[in-house]
């Protein structure tokens, strides 16, 4: 059965430290992986994909398929990225699963 | 309309009572998801909808939770007898369903209270 595993429930750093987001997700297909974020006060949303490789705001996540895992990243941690991230597979023509999610915390 | 939207936004509600909320798709998405986000939890997966086909109820927690949908569009989630453990936000999303990397656009959710 597919599963996303997020294994910290809270994680706090200074401003300008690195970050890192745990992600691990069980799946026997090819995965689509995403991030989502969701700021104080606003709707969920899309913070960045596997596929398109790209960064956002400064994150990264690369796939790693022998590890099982897209840990998310940021090698300086700004106040605004203090936020709920989800981790979140496709599969079946898009449907999503997503992760408890990881509550980050900069502090100044 | 420009997103997903969800009605009520609040709502309260006693013991006992049925409740029923609404989205609103964006227009043309054939995939629907409801997820309920407890108070520092996660989200956890309640009913996916996906074109003509038979809703995935996997997620559904007991036989008082209901979802409908109408072709593509609007999708109601009903709670009846709702109980205290109930109080949640229930968050919608829609998405194209189909292709690869398809972005899922979340509604604001509803907040649920059972007093």
């Amino acid at each position: 059965a597919q599963r996303v595993t997020q294994p910290e429930k809270l994680l706090s750093v200074f401003k300008g430290a690195p970050v890192e987001l745990k992600c691990n997700y069980s799946y026997s297909g090819s995965p689509e992986l995403f991030w989502y974020v969701q700021y104080s006060r606003q709707r969920l949303q899309l913070l960045l994909r596997h596929i398109s490789r790209e960064s956002i705001k400064g994150f990264t996540a690369d796939l790693n398929k022998g590890e099982t895992s897209f840990h998310l990243k940021k090698p300086f941690a700004q106040e605004e990225d203090s936020a709920m991230y989800y981790c979140a597979l496709a599969y079946n023509f898009n449907k999503f699963y997503f992760g408890s999610g990881t509550k980050l915390n900069v502090k100044p | 309309g420009a997103g997903v939207s969800q009605s009520p936004s609040n709502k309260v509600t006693e013991k006992g009572k049925d409740v029923e909320l609404r989205c609103d798709p964006i227009s043309g998405h054939t995939a629907l998801y409801w997820y309920r986000q407890r108070l520092g939890q996660g989200l956890e997966f309640l009913i996916y909808f996906q074109g003509n086909s038979a809703p995935d109820k996997s997620g559904l927690p007991s036989d008082r939770f209901s979802a409908e949908r109408t072709g593509e569009s609007v999708s109601t989630l009903t709670i009846q007898r709702t109980q205290q453990e109930d109080s949640a936000v229930y968050l919608c999303a829609s998405s194209l369903g189909t292709g690869h990397s398809t972005e899922a656009f979340f509604g604001q959710g509803t907040r649920l209270t059972v007093v």
